[in-house]
């Protein structure tokens, strides 16, 4: 596809499960970032990758989120034992080359998970 | 935590009507971008200022940037039904080896046909 896409759409799971979700970038863009929405509330930035390096992780609220993109394409988020406090949207983004700050991000839908 | 403060919170008017959006920062920037977001979608890059600038047109959009006030402003002008939607800032730190986007908290828009 042409834009970013990111799956599941929706999850719902109970406290303590772990979770994961995946980013499908743009074919062909080298960074990609992770950022946390809250209801109501603007994207927080969680993690960024250039190609298959985490670059930064200083985003991450706990050691139970762990984020990977081991051939510098689609990336998973992990969250491990999840609590209600999880209960975000999750964003992804891409862009061509993330070493210009003019670089453009284009987001995906993001996957929306609810903890219970 | 977020980087500023976007005014009003939320903002509803006439298709017809302009619609002034604000957005406060805190620390020295790169640029500023604007982003849409429509429900349960992701967010559309709308506009990028630099940090040198003062004002960008884009279309029905219009933004200024003012440094020494760490403000900017998003105008949409003849606003139409389908620009209903949630508008965030978005800052790009200085020295920001990673380029990564620091978001205000949003202002809600709705236009009534």
């Amino acid at each position: 596809g042409a834009g970013v896409s990111q799956s599941p759409r929706y999850k719902v799971a109970k406290r303590g499960q772990d979770v994961a979700l995946r980013c499908d970038p743009i074919s062909g863009h080298v960074s990609l970032f992770w950022y946390q929405q809250a209801l109501g509330q603007g994207p927080e930035f969680l993690t960024y990758f250039q190609n298959e390096a985490q670059l930064d992780k200083s985003g991450l609220p706990s050691d139970r989120f762990f984020a990977e993109r081991p051939e510098g394409s689609v990336s998973t988020l992990k969250i491990q034992r999840t609590q209600q406090e999880d209960s975000a949207v999750y964003l992804c983004a891409s862009s061509l080359l993330g070493t210009s700050s003019t670089d453009t991000q284009y987001f995906g839908p993001g996957t929306r998970l609810t903890v219970l | 935590s977020q980087q500023g403060e976007e005014d009003p919170q939320a903002l509803s008017i006439q298709e017809g009507e302009n619609a002034t959006m604000n957005c406060s920062y805190k620390t020295s920037i790169n640029n500023l971008q604007w982003y849409r977001q429509n429900s349960g979608r992701g967010l559309v890059h709308l506009i990028l200022i630099r940090s040198n600038e003062r004002e960008k047109h884009s279309g029905r959009l219009r933004v200024t940037l003012d440094t020494s006030k760490k403000s900017s402003s998003l105008l949409i002008t003849a606003s139409r039904a389908a620009d209903t939607a949630s508008y965030f800032c978005a800052t790009v730190k200085n020295n920001n080896a990673g380029n990564m986007l620091t978001f205000g908290g949003g202002t809600r828009l709705m236009v009534k046909p």
